[in-house]
């Protein structure tokens, strides 16, 4: 079956420390996309990529950096310099190539602080 | 900047009674997408609107674009537990860039 996967599920961070959240999908998508997710709130774009080798920046991007060397692949790292890094980050993608079509997305992965 | 505001921000119904979500945006919309989060759940895709004035039915949900392109509702008719999650309305304009409202939580008492 076609789709995104997320890991790990649960992830825990100490201070100063970086974390890489991983997303992977088979589904031979164009675009992907990070979200972070806060309690009780909407979805907020940190990354975006349309194409390999290629991010944009989002609303919220202060804090995390990207990567996409291979389609398939858009891992995101949570630095240090987040202060406040404890959500649920969701992955998405969509394609081909247009921005408007439906979001698929991953399980997620919550992130705490220790 | 572009903003897309939904309320209301949490309703608590009896199951049978009926639901409405509403979304407006800040800006005209090229689509507006409509996706529902279980609890515990990631996002899952429900339906697209694209033409203004376009109401599409799924079952118990009916989708509704506004004329000017700018605003949306989901309204369930009799809810049942099942129905139980956060609906977000997401607003398209260009690029590549969906613009998500903070969703409406929907509490179903059996």
């Amino acid at each position: 079956d076609g789709g995104i996967t997320q890991s790990p599920k649960y992830l825990f961070r100490k201070e100063g420390q970086n974390v890489t959240l991983s997303c992977e999908q088979n589904l031979n998508h164009d675009a992907m996309y990070w979200y972070r997710q806060d309690p009780g709130q909407g979805l907020r774009l940190i990354y975006y990529s349309q194409i390999v080798n290629d991010f944009q920046k989002g609303d919220i991007a202060e804090g995390y950096s990207v990567s996409r060397e291979k389609k398939e692949s858009f891992p995101l790292t949570v630095t240090s310099a987040q202060k406040n890094p404890t959500a649920f980050y969701l992955c998405a993608s969509n394609g081909p190539f247009r921005g408007d079509q439906p979001q698929h997305f991953g399980d997620g992965t919550r992130l705490s602080i220790l | 900047g572009q903003q897309v505001m939904q309320i209301p921000q949490y309703q608590h119904v009896q199951e049978g009674e009926d639901f409405t979500t509403y979304c407006n945006s800040s800006t005209t919309l090229s689509n507006i997408q409509w996706y529902k989060q279980r609890p515990g759940g990631h996002p899952v895709f429900l339906i697209q609107l694209v033409k203004s004035g376009e109401v599409k039915k799924q079952k118990r949900l009916t989708f509704q674009f506004g004329e000017a392109k700018k605003n949306s509702s989901l309204h369930i008719t009799a809810t049942q537990t099942t129905d139980v999650g956060t609906y977000f309305c997401a607003g398209y304009t260009g690029g590549f860039k969906t613009i998500f409202g903070a969703g409406t939580r929907l509490f179903v008492k059996a």
